[in-house]
């Protein structure tokens, strides 16, 4: 699986746009996108995936751009509930040989 | 659907007793997945079933560890004897299907060995 590189940190304004975003330059063609977030004392939580378009749904946004190196997620009105480490991961589909692992992800603040 | 659950929450015991940690995850999914999360190590990957078979334990710290799903709505991971470097948040995950990555988390079990 690809490697990704986020930043450690980020914060953001109650009620703005929160963008965080990934880069994953050596991603392959099969590769898909996963977004998931950890929320304090909780386990992760899946957001969103996407492959080659953008994505949407109730959580966020997913932007990914056309050469797929890098992404963006957005959560278009950040409440103080969105505080919490977000996870990118790229991933092959169906790949039973490797597993899902996280690396450090990027803890958003969403600031009163 | 109560989602995947892990008992117990929260975990205290002594340097050298069996702990076990257990798992039932959402009815249909056909993966399980244990994981543990450290400040110092983060989020690690322990063992992975597929339809109640051990796919790879390769993440599986040493011999203390042992992992078990006996059948489709449970499964336990066990560490005997138990260490103080084995403190840590331990959550199991269950997905449904092999074509995707969407992974379901349990609230996890706090394990402080004394």
């Amino acid at each position: 699986d690809a490697k990704t590189t986020q930043p450690t940190s980020m914060d953001c304004a109650e009620g703005r746009a929160a963008n965080l975003p990934c880069n994953h330059s050596t991603i392959s063609g099969n590769e898909y996108v996963y977004w998931y977030r950890q929320i304090h004392s909780q386990g992760p939580q899946y957001i969103i995936h996407g492959l080659k378009n953008n994505e949407t749904n109730e959580m966020a946004s997913l932007i990914i751009t056309e050469d797929r190196k890098s992404s963006t997620l957005i959560l278009p009105h950040a409440t103080l509930r969105d505080t919490a480490v977000y996870y990118c991961i790229v991933r092959v589909e169906g790949n039973a040989g490797n597993m899902l692992t996280f690396g450090g992800g990027t803890r958003l603040m969403v600031k009163p | 659907d109560a989602g995947v659950i892990q008992s117990p929450r929260h975990e205290v015991t002594e340097m050298g007793q069996e702990v076990t940690l257990r798992c039932k995850p959402i009815s249909g999914h056909n993966s399980l997945f244990w994981y543990r999360q450290t400040m110092m190590r983060g989020l690690e990957l322990l063992i992975y079933f597929n339809n109640n078979v051990p796919i790879d334990d390769s993440g599986m710290p040493e011999d203390r560890f042992s992992a078990k799903m006996p059948n489709a709505s449970f499964s336990t991971l066990k560490i005997q004897p138990s260490e103080p470097r084995d403190s840590a948040v331990y959550f199991c995950a269950s997905k449904q299907g092999s074509y995707n990555e969407k992974l379901f988390f349990g609230s996890g079990t706090q394990l402080s060995v004394l």
